[in-house]
């Protein structure tokens, strides 16, 4: 069964700072990796996909790293924004179609 | 395109009384899917369809739990003799094929 980890739990910085979340899972073959942002009582938005072919996905501000020979995606957000505050959730498809999804990350930047 | 579409948003119902959720998904999307959250927690997978067949069904959908996608368009999830333990938020998503999955708003189940 695919377990995927996420962490910190939860993160606060400073307006302007950039931000580093970590996602890890146990099994390495997978389809693809989401990263999606929840805002509290709200549904997911999705941010960026990363195919298992590829290492690494850029939109914006944010840029996502893939390592799937380690089972590990960190997501960049650069120069963070009060409006960056949200839930940070990863998620990995296996051949099933299905996502696993980890426990978030909870960012507040500070104004 | 007008992304998915949940209904209702909320929906208080007392322990015993059945509940269904419907969904909408983006309209060219083939793959409808249903997952449950509860607080603090990611989603947790609970069934998905290809088109009207429904292809998987998660260990945590209880008999009480059965969701359908008639002519594979939209799909209705209903609980039956609802308990404490149902309330959570009920998120579907829909994809194109092995695309990027797309998230509705949710339904908040509270279950008094």
């Amino acid at each position: 069964k695919q377990e995927v980890t996420q962490i910190p739990a939860a993160l606060s910085v400073p307006e302007g700072e950039n931000l580093v979340l970590n996602c890890s899972f146990t099994d390495s073959a997978i389809y693809n990796l989401q990263w999606f942002r929840q805002d509290p009582g709200k549904g997911l938005t999705s941010l960026l996909l990363i195919q298992s072919s590829q290492r690494e996905q850029t939109s914006g501000r944010l840029n996502a790293s893939l390592d799937k020979s380690s089972g590990r995606s960190t997501l960049y957000i650069a120069a963070s924004q009060p409006g960056d505050s949200a839930t940070y959730l990863c998620a990995v498809r296996g051949d099933d179609y299905k996502l696993s999804f980890g426990a978030g990350t909870t960012v507040t930047v500070r104004a | 395109d007008t992304g998915v579409s949940q209904d209702p948003r909320h929906k208080i119902t007392k322990r015993g009384q059945n509940v269904t959720f419907r969904c909408d998904p983006i309209s060219e999307h083939n793959r409808l899917y249903w997952y449950r959250q509860t607080l603090g927690q990611g989603p947790e997978f609970l069934t998905y369809f290809q088109n009207e067949a429904q292809l998987e069904k998660s260990r945590l959908l209880s008999d009480r739990f059965s969701a359908e996608r008639p002519k594979g368009s939209f799909s209705t999830l209903e609980i039956q003799r609802t308990e404490q333990g149902d309330s959570a938020m009920y998120l579907c998503a829909s994809s194109l094929g092995g695309r990027g999955q797309y998230f509705g708003p949710g339904t908040r189940l509270l279950v008094l």
